[in-house]
C-alpha cells in the first residue's frame, strides 16, 4: 500500500478563520512533507518533518503552523490567510529524509476569500 | 541556470504514439531520480524511481538516465488519451527539486 490520504479534499475560508489541513499514512515513513502547487508549477516544498521533528522550512510565512503529532500523521495549521495562498496543498511521504520514493496524496484544493 | 530544465510543451500526439519527455540537469550530485504523472486538480502520481544511469521499464513506460549528460528521459509507448497529463521530472537530494513539468495531450 503506496497511499498518502489528505483531508478535507476542499476547503474555502475567510482571511480571519483559523483551519487545519491532515495528512496520513500508514508505509511506516519517517520523513512527511508539505507542498504548495499553484497553477501549471510545479510543487514547491514548504516543510518537511523527519522523524516527527520539522528539519526544513522553506521560509514559509508563520500563518502556516505544522505540526506531526506522530509518525503517521501530519498537520497544516492555517490562520490568517490571504488570498494569494489560495492553492493545492500536497502532504508526501518517504522512507527517510532524502531516501527513497516520495509519495504524494491527492491534495486539499484551498480557497481563501 | 536552473538547476531542473524540461520542455513546458504542451506537447501533442495522436493516440499510438510513442512519446519522448526529457529533463536536463545541473547538479551532478543528484544521484535518484523520479518521473510523475499529474492529471489537472489531482496530486502527483509516481510513475518511475531509478538511481542507475541506463534503461528501467515497467509496461508501457521507459525510464532512461544518463549522468555524464546529466540528461534523463521518459518514453512511453502505444500512449492513450490516459495518458494525457502534466509530467514532471524530479530529482532527490536531501529534497526533491521538480521540472516545471510537459503538458501531453494524447488525440484520439
Amino acid at each position: 500500500d503506496t497511499e498518502v490520504t489528505q483531508t478535507p479534499k476542499h476547503l474555502v475560508m475567510g482571511m480571519t478563520n483559523k483551519k487545519s489541513l491532515k495528512c496520513e499514512q500508514h508505509m511506516g515513513h519517517r520523513a512527511m512533507y508539505w507542498y504548495k502547487q499553484k497553477a501549471k508549477k510545479p510543487p514547491e516544498l514548504m516543510f518537511v518533518y523527519s522523524y516527527e521533528k520539522l528539519s526544513i522550512n522553506e521560509s514559509v510565512p508563520s500563518r502556516f503552523s505544522p505540526e506531526c503529532p506522530n509518525s503517521s500523521l501530519l498537520n497544516l495549521h492555517l490562520h490568517a490567510l490571504q488570498p494569494e495562498d489560495s492553492a493545492l496543498y500536497l502532504c508526501a511521504s518517504s522512507q527517510a529524509m532524502g531516501v527513497g520514493e516520495q509519495f504524494f496524496g491527492p491534495g486539499t484544493r484551498l480557497t481563501v476569500l | 541556470q536552473k538547476e531542473v530544465e524540461q520542455d513546458p510543451g504542451p506537447l501533442s500526439v495522436p493516440e499510438g504514439a510513442i512519446v519522448s519527455l526529457n529533463c536536463t540537469y545541473s547538479n551532478s550530485a543528484f544521484q535518484y531520480f523520479m518521473w510523475y504523472r499529474q492529471y489537472s486538480r489531482k496530486g502527483p502520481e509516481l510513475l518511475m524511481y531509478t538511481y542507475s544511469s541506463g534503461n528501467k521499464e515497467d509496461g508501457r513506460f521507459t525510464a532512461q538516465v544518463d549522468k555524464s549528460s546529466k540528461y534523463i528521459s521518459l518514453f512511453i509507448r502505444d500512449s492513450q488519451p490516459s495518458d494525457s497529463a502534466t509530467y514532471l521530472c524530479a530529482m532527490l537530494l536531501d529534497k526533491v527539486i521538480f521540472g516545471p513539468g510537459t503538458s501531453l495531450s494524447v488525440i484520439p
